[in-house]
């Protein structure tokens, strides 16, 4: 059974700081990775998606790698922002299909 | 209306009560999910809908009784709820199909049991 795991659970930054976030999966068999936001009491705005075939994907300040093999992805924030205040969320989906596992969040702040 | 949209936003119900929950997407897909996530612990998958028909039931107690009439529309049906179902039940949607093809969320129902 794939579990994803998220570390660290809270982060807090200042502003302007660099930042990676870590999401980590036990089974490295997988289709593709999805990192999600989710403001607080909201739903989730998908960020990034990346396919198994590929390293990485990047969207404006915001890129995402991937190293299958060793069952991880990082989440790199440059030039951090308060409104980039919020939890981070990484997804993993083993097949083709429709199944999502996610972690359990990081709960980023950053302080102005 | 764009994307995905829930209501309610917030409900409060009691353990004998019956109350459904509504989620619509406006993105022409024909994917549908209910998740539900509690304090503390990961997003869990609750149901899929795929063309109408559902494909996926993750264990989920009866209590909890899904319906999709149309790929637009579905619905979480709620009865005899117990006070740790309380919760933010999530409705995403998505293109069908084998592609591994990305969901998107609406704003969630936040459920509280007394």
């Amino acid at each position: 059974k794939q579990e994803v795991t998220q570390i660290p659970a809270a982060l807090s930054v200042p502003e302007g700081e660099n930042l990676v976030l870590n999401c980590s999966f036990t089974d490295s068999a997988i289709y593709n990775l999805q990192w999600f936001r989710q403001d607080p009491g909201k739903g989730l705005t998908s960020l990034l998606l990346i396919q198994s075939s590929q390293r990485e994907q990047t969207s404006g300040r915001l890129n995402a790698s991937l190293d299958k093999s060793s069952g991880r992805s990082t989440l790199y924030i440059a030039a951090s922002q308060p409104g980039d205040s919020a939890t981070y969320l990484c997804a993993v989906r083993n097949n083709a299909g429709n199944m999502l596992t996610f972690g359990g969040g990081t709960r980023l702040m950053v302080k102005p | 209306e764009t994307g995905v949209t829930q209501t309610p936003r917030h409900l409060v119900m009691g353990m004998t009560n019956k109350k459904s929950l509504k989620c619509e997407q406006h993105l022409g897909h024909n994917a549908m999910y209910w998740y539900k996530q509690s304090a503390k612990k990961p997003l869990e998958l609750m149901f899929v809908y795929n063309f109408k028909e559902q494909t996926e039931n993750n264990s989920v107690p009866s209590r909890f009784s899904p319906e999709c009439p149309n790929s637009s529309h579905l619905f979480l049906h709620l009865h005899t709820l117990q006070p740790e179902d309380s919760a933010l039940y999530l409705c995403a949607s998505s293109q069908a199909g084998t592609g591994g093809y990305e969901q998107y969320f609406g704003p969630g129902t936040r459920l509280t049991v007394t």
